[in-house]
């Protein structure tokens, strides 16, 4: 079965902290695709980052960073020094390729973020 | 401008009275998909397409009905609604060329069963 954990529920940082939101996901697939969302007061969906499982680079985009560690099926989500603009719910996502796959994103619980002035 | 619409955005209604929503995209996408999220447990499918005239149940279809009748438009169907499908509804749309393109997805539904 495939499944993505965020464990983090809810965090709370005063601005220009340094954030870190965890992702761990279960899956037997040997390809895989693995999808950072965020959804802002507002409420649309907005993709962040793709990450396919053969490629295991870090990727940094601005003060957004993930590190991707198939050694402990994870894909945690930094943001460096933290703005109120960035208060929103992230969601983890995984998507198999193999057989029996249906294509559709298995979505971890959410984290809310809250990043205080 | 490639886009996921939905329509409505907001809706309240009664329980037993039939409703749509409605989805369409605007990028020739073969996938379609709906999903809905509810706290705590993030976004589930509900049902997806992989084209025209085909589709199948997701996690939790147990309620609704879809159908796709034209590649562009992707309704979700509530015959009779209940209480317990008060949830926000998410449509998403993908090319199936390149297994790795993120879904695009609508603004979002926001329904409320009373």
């Amino acid at each position: 079965a495939q499944k993505v954990t965020q464990a983090q529920t809810e965090i709370s940082v005063v601005e220009k902290e340094d954030v870190t939101l965890d992702c761990v996901y279960e899956t037997r697939d040997t390809t895989y695709y693995l999808f950072w969302y965020k959804q802002p007061p507002s409420g649309e969906l907005v993709f962040l980052i793709r990450r396919n499982s053969f490629d295991e680079q870090n990727e940094i985009s601005g003060r957004y960073s993930w590190n991707f560690q198939k050694s402990t099926s994870s894909f945690n989500f930094t943001i460096t020094a933290s703005q109120v603009v960035d208060s929103a719910v992230y969601f983890c996502a995984l998507r198999g390729f193999g057989s029996g796959n249906t294509g559709k994103l298995i979505f971890g619980q959410g984290t809310t973020l809250q990043v205080k002035p | 401008e490639a886009q996921v619409t939905q329509n409505p955005r907001y809706l309240i209604t009664v329980t037993g009275k039939k409703l749509t929503v409605t989805c369409s995209q605007n990028m020739n996408h073969e996938y379609m998909s709906w999903y809905r999220q509810d706290p705590g447990l993030g976004l589930r499918q509900i049902y997806y397409s992989m084209n025209v005239e085909v589709t199948d149940k997701g996690d939790v279809p147990e309620g609704y009905k879809v159908s796709r009748k034209e590649k562009r438009n992707f309704p979700l169907i509530l015959e009779s609604p209940s209480p317990n499908q008060t949830s926000l509804y998410f449509c998403a749309s993908r090319t199936t060329g390149i297994s790795y393109n993120e879904q695009f997805f609508g603004p979002g539904t926001r329904l409320t069963v009373l």
